[in-house]
């Protein structure tokens, strides 16, 4: 089956720095990767996410970006604010069900 | 409109009792996942409805989980007999379609399950 590494498991920038958050999957079958983030005590939110026919997307201070021959993706966050603080999830879908399958998280701390 | 929600978003019982956990997923959504996060961890995948289709239950940890989903809508996931190891935040999400497997999955709020 699937299987989604993420690294680092903390990360903390300063305020108005840069954060890169990195993921790799095994299963090549799988075409979409979503990152979600997660605030404490509350339910994961999608913030972006990327399907296999593009190598890159980006939406505000929020990008993504995929390599298929790799089979790894990036989160890349810039001018990070206090708010970004929070953990955030890579996934891969897979399986006969095409669930997700996610990585570990990533605390994201942002100092201010 | 109204996202997904569920119900209790907290739950206590005691080692050996039986529990149900109930999802509302978004309306028209025909796809419906459950997910389990223990404490400090990633999401774990559990059951899958789609439609009417029989639903894929390769994520169930054992024979004690069990979940049904009626008229397509509403999803019970049911644990029995409750084992320590069962705490965790158990969330369902939906989306639109399955097809291909490229839609967006909203979450739930979650409920926390606690065994004593």
């Amino acid at each position: 089956g699937e299987n989604v590494e993420q690294h680092p498991s903390t990360l903390s920038v300063q305020e108005g720095d840069s954060a890169v958050i990195k993921c790799t999957y095994s299963d090549s079958a799988s075409n979409y990767f979503p990152w979600y983030k997660q605030e404490l005590g509350k339910r994961p939110q999608l913030i972006i996410d990327i399907r296999s026919n593009v190598g890159e997307k980006k939406d505000q201070r929020i990008a993504v970006t995929l390599n298929k021959t790799a089979k790894h993706f990036s989160l890349h966050i810039t001018e990070t604010q206090p708010e970004d603080s929070a953990v955030y999830f890579c996934a891969a879908n897979s399986g006969s069900a095409r669930q997700l399958t996610f990585g570990s998280g990533t605390q994201l701390t942002v100092l201010p | 409109g109204a996202g997904v929600s569920q119900s209790p978003s907290n739950k206590v019982t005691e080692k050996g009792k039986d529990v149900e956990l109930r999802c509302d997923p978004i309306s028209g959504h025909t796809a419906l996942y459950w997910y389990r996060q223990s404490l400090g961890q990633g999401l774990e995948f559990l059951i899958y409805f789609q439609g009417n289709s029989a639903p894929d239950k390769s994520g169930l940890p054992s024979d004690r989980f069990s979940a049904e989903r009626t008229g397509g809508s509403v999803s019970t996931l049911t644990i029995q007999r409750t084992q320590q190891e069962d705490s965790a935040v158990y969330l369902c999400a939906s989306s639109l379609l399955a097809g291909g497997g490229t839609d967006t999955q909203y979450f739930g709020p979650g409920t926390r399950l606690t065994v004593l």
